[in-house]
């Protein structure tokens, strides 16, 4: 059964870059997605963006001027970058494995959660 | 503000049928299949029905998805305490070129 554990710093002031990681044990990268999914305190999830087995991304219009997706094959690890963070970006970061093909994503695994904050 | 809607609360007793709607556009739910994701409080949210009407493994068949034209809703019979959670729906729309998730809905078993 895979798994996903995820991790980075959970303080940011304001301008500084988002850094997570996400770890895959029990499985390849070979066929899937994999994603990261955020959730404001008290809030609904946004999809922040995805990256396929083959490297190709997809980000949220919103965020894509500040989004990076990256994955690293020979460790088993995806990534996220997220640039000049401000108190709207606080929230609890979800990565996450996806089935189904591009535009029918369904996303299957889900890490356990990091919850970034953003204050001055 | 979502381009899925979906109500904001549901309730039900134990035993009993509820349903969840999610509505959307010709550019999502119309032309893409819907996902739906149970987040009990405190924990990562778990997939529960995917292309519309399937289940994952593991996930009780008292969990039914289903979409017609441009809404879509999750149905769950025989409710129990432990089905108390918020519901996401989710799709690509194609206008945004993106993976959109609907408000949520918050379920309370009374």
């Amino acid at each position: 059964q895979v798994q996903l554990q995820q991790w980075g710093a959970g303080l940011l002031k304001p301008s500084e870059t988002l850094s997570l990681t996400c770890a895959v044990y029990g499985g390849s990268f070979s066929g899937y997605y994999w994603s990261w999914i955020r959730q404001p305190p008290g809030k609904g999830l946004e999809w922040i963006g995805d990256i396929s087995h083959s490297g190709g991304t997809s980000y949220n219009p919103s965020l894509k001027s500040r989004v990076t997706i990256s994955l690293d094959t020979s460790k088993n690890q995806f990534f996220l970058k997220l640039n000049s963070v401000t108190a709207a970006d606080t929230a609890v970061y979800y990565c996450s494995r996806g089935g189904g093909t591009y535009y029918v994503v369904y996303f299957q695994q889900w890490g356990q959660g990091t919850l970034v904050t953003v204050s001055s | 503000q979502s381009v899925l809607t979906q109500p904001p609360s549901a309730s039900g007793t134990p035993g009993q049928r509820v349903t969840i709607s999610c509505s959307g556009g010709s550019s999502n739910i119309g032309s893409n299949t819907v996902n739906w994701y149970q987040q009990l409080p405190g924990t990562a949210p778990k997939l529960v029905n995917y292309n519309n009407n399937q289940r994952p493994s593991g996930v009780p068949d008292r969990f039914s998805g289903s979409k017609s034209g441009t809404s879509a809703s999750l149905a769950i019979s025989g409710l129990q305490s432990e089905d108390e959670a918020d519901y996401y729906c989710a799709t690509w729309d194609d206008s945004l070129n993106g993976r959109v998730f609907g408000g949520g809905t918050k379920l309370t078993v009374l």
